[in-house]
């Protein structure tokens, strides 16, 4: 069966600091991938995806990057993290167009 | 701005009590999704009804769609106090073999043993 993991869980960083979160996705291959952030009481809001190796999209411009190296890899990054890019981060994998499957999360909060 | 909306955004009810939240949304779509959310933790697909159905169960779930006005209903039946969690619908503007999904800010269900 298919599985994803996302981590860490949790994550407190300083202002200026890098980020690097990481997905991987077990069981698939070819997955299309996913990165969200939800803000506290809000719904997701999609920042990157990937249909492939080396292939990602971004949705809004912000403070964030994403690197896809293997086919179930997927990598959110950050030179360095502003007050604004706190907030739950959710890495995704979906086949076409079938529901996606998510990961537990990593919650970032900024100092 | 977000393509869903859910409605309420917060429910409180007792258990054995049937719980009815509502999506609405902005321009054509694929299908349609809903997630449940438990507190910190990832989202879980429900169900997926498409443009082309109007209704769909699964287990203690009945969703409904209704294209011509854009909107969405999700029900659970005779609720449990595990049913609480936060309910997400999520549009699909499925292109190029890939799906785009776009989230309503959800609806915070409490189920009260």
């Amino acid at each position: 069966s298919q599985t994803i993991h996302q981590w860490p869980a949790t994550l407190v960083q300083p202002v200026g600091s890098p980020l690097s979160l990481e997905c991987t996705v077990e069981g698939t291959s070819n997955p299309n991938l996913y990165w969200y952030r939800q803000a506290a009481g809000r719904g997701l809001q999609l920042l990157f995806y990937s249909v492939g190796i080396g292939q990602i999209s971004s949705e809004v411009p912000q403070n964030l990057s994403a690197s896809r190296p293997q086919d179930r890899q997927f990598i959110l990054s950050s030179k360095k993290l502003l007050l604004s890019d706190s907030g739950f981060y959710l890495c995704a994998w979906g086949q076409g167009a079938q529901p996606q499957h998510f990961g537990d999360g990593t919650r970032l909060s900024i100092l | 701005s977000q393509q869903g909306e859910e409605d309420p955004q917060a429910l409180s009810i007792q258990e054995g009590e049937n719980a009815t939240m509502n999506c609405s949304y902005k321009t054509s779509i694929n299908n349609l999704q809903w997630y449940r959310q438990n507190s910190g933790r990832g989202l879980v697909h429900l169900i997926l009804i498409r443009s082309n159905e109007r209704e769909k169960h699964s287990g203690r779930l009945r969703v409904t769609l209704d294209t011509s006005k854009k909107s969405s209903s999700l029900l659970i039946t005779a609720s449990r106090a595990a049913d609480t969690a936060s309910y997400f619908c999520a549009t699909d503007w499925a292109q190029g073999g890939y799906n785009k999904l776009i989230f309503g800010a959800g609806t915070r269900l409490a189920v009260h043993p």
